[in-house]
């Protein structure tokens, strides 16, 4: 069984720049969510994905955005990259309206 | 606003104590309350959870305790080990809307266990 795997590990941009991050879900698992963590900071819920719908979403503007794919998998889309968008984005997946997340290990977008 | 607040923000415990942290909420909706795990370089572990309908869970050297009327609940690690040198968040959630909210995040415990 695999884990939650994201791509790439690390990335930096530039300001005004846009970004796609990926995920692969767990095996089995039809629920994807996207969370923020600043340094030093916990988790800030962005949006979820079931059956490649949006059902949920935080605190976070438009151009916050994402897709999910019938296979599950999942892209997180960053337009006019801003400085305070450097932060270790999380993908979480889960089975259905599960609360039980299964974290991969992030993807460290540094904005310059 | 942040709706979940955990401390303290760093805690040095000799190995074989026992480790506490805190977390108050604000949100009475929410109903479900799970403590994650990070080491640095990886995404959130689940450790333990619990929900408002008891006042402690215990899994092996973790135990999660409720108090529903104070909107409060904290982690024990005991016998604390330098394994366990880590960061702890609590977290929060209102099951009842689906997820649509997502999971609201404490801001982190960094633990030290001291050999």
């Amino acid at each position: 069984e695999t884990g939650v795997t994201q791509s790439p590990t690390h990335l930096i941009k530039t300001r005004g720049q846009q970004v796609t991050l990926r995920c692969s879900s767990q095996s089995g698992h039809n629920t994807v969510s996207w969370y923020q963590q600043a340094l030093g900071q916990g988790p800030q819920f962005i949006f979820q994905y079931y059956r490649e719908e949006e059902n949920g979403r935080g605190n976070f503007p438009p151009r916050f955005s994402g897709l999910q794919f019938p296979n599950y998998s999942s892209e997180l889309n960053v337009n006019a990259l801003e400085l305070d968008d450097s932060a270790l984005y999380l993908c979480a997946s889960s089975v259905g309206q599960s609360e039980k997340l299964f974290f991969g290990s992030g993807t460290q977008l540094s904005v310059l | 606003q942040q709706q979940v607040k955990q401390s303290p923000q760093s805690l040095i415990v000799q190995k074989g104590g026992i480790s506490i942290i805190n977390c108050a909420y604000e949100n009475t909706a929410f109903d479900y309350f799970p403590w994650y795990q990070q080491f640095p370089g990886k995404g959130p572990a689940l450790l333990i959870a619990i929900r408002p309908d008891v006042s402690e869970k215990k899994e092996g050297r973790f135990t999660i305790s409720f108090n529903k009327s104070a909107k409060q609940f904290s982690l024990h690690i005991m016998d604390s080990q330098p394994g366990d040198s880590a960061t702890y968040f609590c977290a929060a959630s209102d099951h009842a809307r689906g997820g649509a909210d997502g999971l609201t995040f404490g801001k982190g415990t960094h633990l030290i266990i001291q050999p």
